[in-house]
């Protein structure tokens, strides 16, 4: 059984940083591509990042030069790297899995929740 | 970047009716490998999302066959032919064709 395990969201002061951890496990982590995905309280999703299984890495213009995503596939292990935190970056973040060749997230975590706030 | 546009944003329906949601990108869809990678997804409340139809109209694993989707190029539609109680929720269309993705704003699903 797929499953993937969010952890690292916390209450952040504006202009900090934090790292999130997706923990993978029921699949070959290496061979799919990741993503990270975001919902603000009451609002609807907004795709933040992918990475390819190469490496290849792409984000949302509004988080492009602040945030990072990485994988660690001896760890199974998806991350993402978020510097300078505006309030605008409140949200759950989830991580997903694309579905081998339909470019579609087939598997989601249950999120982690990620506070910008003084 | 694709912005997507679903319509309506809400829609009540009285169980056992028929429901549609449209989704509209403002540019083509079709990759350059020939797919078309526009996605459907449910969300519960309080549940991640979960993935229901994917290359248009390919309905993911477990998901009813009351579900299909359809459509083309720039202009898609999610169908449930009769609504059910557990259809409640938002749905979402996400296009991948690209290599920055985006959803469409969501349509929240209710039961009159």
């Amino acid at each position: 059984e797929v499953q993937l395990l969010e952890s690292g969201g916390d209450l952040v002061q504006p202009g900090g940083s934090l790292t999130l951890s997706c923990a993978a496990s029921g699949f070959t982590f290496n061979n799919f591509v990741m993503n990270w995905v975001r919902q603000a309280p009451g609002k609807g999703l907004e795709w933040v990042s992918t990475i390819g299984i190469t490496g290849n890495t792409y984000y949302a213009d509004s988080v492009k030069g602040r945030f990072t995503i990485s994988r660690d596939n001896s760890m199974n292990t998806l991350y993402l790297h978020m510097h300078s935190l505006r309030a605008e970056d409140t949200a759950v973040y989830f991580c997903a899995k694309d579905f081998l060749g339909s470019l579609a997230p087939d598997s989601w975590g249950q999120g982690t929740l990620v506070t910008v706030s003084s | 970047d694709i912005v997507m546009t679903q319509t309506p944003l809400s829609s009540p329906v009285t169980l056992g009716q028929p429901a549609s949601i449209s989704c509209r990108s403002n540019q083509s869809l079709v990759h350059s490998d020939g797919n078309t990678y526009l996605s459907w997804l449910q969300q519960r409340p309080g549940q991640p999302p979960r993935l229901l139809i994917y290359k248009i109209f390919n309905r993911f694993s477990g998901v009813p066959d009351r579900f299909s989707g359809s459509g083309a190029g720039a202009d898609f539609t999610l169908k449930i032919s009769r609504v059910e109680a557990e259809d409640v929720g938002v749905y979402y269309c996400m296009q991948t064709a690209r290599s920055s993705r985006s959803f469409g704003q969501g349509t929240k699903l209710e039961i009159k």
